[in-house]
């Protein structure tokens, strides 16, 4: 199985921030990497899919870029509703898996 | 409006069985592929089990083989999951995904199982 390993797991920043979030697969996973951002109590959401293409009706702060099997999400002015828990997933092999999360708290 | 809704959730003893559903509706549901996503609360999310859109290939996370059972019924537009066999270890929130683009587009609110004597 394709591990994935999220840094960091934990995160505080401020609106107006710039905060990144990175992934690395165990192995190749070539673009098949997706984002989510999950909020308390609710269902998770797709951000970003193929490691760079934003999902629809997403907004443009949120970026996704990979280097080899690093792969990063950047969130280049952070919002209030942007704190949360967001998840990486390979999409390359079976069985899916996902990151540990990285929690997005306000500081 | 695209959108999943889980439901069939509840409390069972262990080793006992559970039916879940995922109804569909605001797309053309036989033309995509399904999952079944879980997550233990306070925990990440675990992927366990993929149907095709035409129901014909399945495939699961190795903890579930041989105990789960996904399948649709595209008349209806919706997905299933048969667990059997429960274990504590079971107890999760579990969501019906839809794929597209090998990712997770779209996520039903989820319905919770909770495994305990």
């Amino acid at each position: 199985d394709i591990q994935m390993t999220q840094s960091p797991s934990s995160l505080s920043a401020s609106v107006g921030d710039r905060v990144t979030i990175t992934c690395r697969a165990s192995q190749t996973i070539s673009d098949y990497l997706n984002w989510y951002q999950q909020r308390p109590g609710k269902a998770p959401k797709l951000l970003i899919y193929t490691a760079s293409s934003l999902q629809s009706g997403v907004p443009s702060r949120f970026r996704g870029s990979r280097s080899g099997t690093d792969f990063t999400l950047t969130i280049s002015s952070l919002q209030p509703e942007d704190f949360a828990t967001y998840y990486c997933q390979q999409g390359f092999s079976t069985p899916r898996t996902f990151g540990q999360g990285t929690k997005l708290e306000m500081k | 409006e695209v959108q999943l809704m889980e439901s069939g959730g509840g409390l069972v003893k262990p080793g006992g069985s559970l039916r879940l559903s995922c109804a569909a509706s605001g797309f053309s549901f036989r033309t995509y592929s399904m999952n079944w996503v879980r997550q233990v609360p306070g925990k990440g999310l675990e992927w366990v089990a993929f149907i095709s859109s035409s129901g014909r290939n399945t495939q699961y996370v190795d903890s579930v083989k041989g105990r789960f059972t996904i399948s649709r019924d595209n008349a209806k537009n919706s997905l299933y999951l048969q667990m059997n066999s429960l274990k504590v270890e079971d107890t999760a929130v579990f969501y019906c995904a839809r794929n597209n683009h090998d990712s997770f587009d779209i996520w039903g609110q989820g319905t919770t199982v909770t495994v305990s004597s």
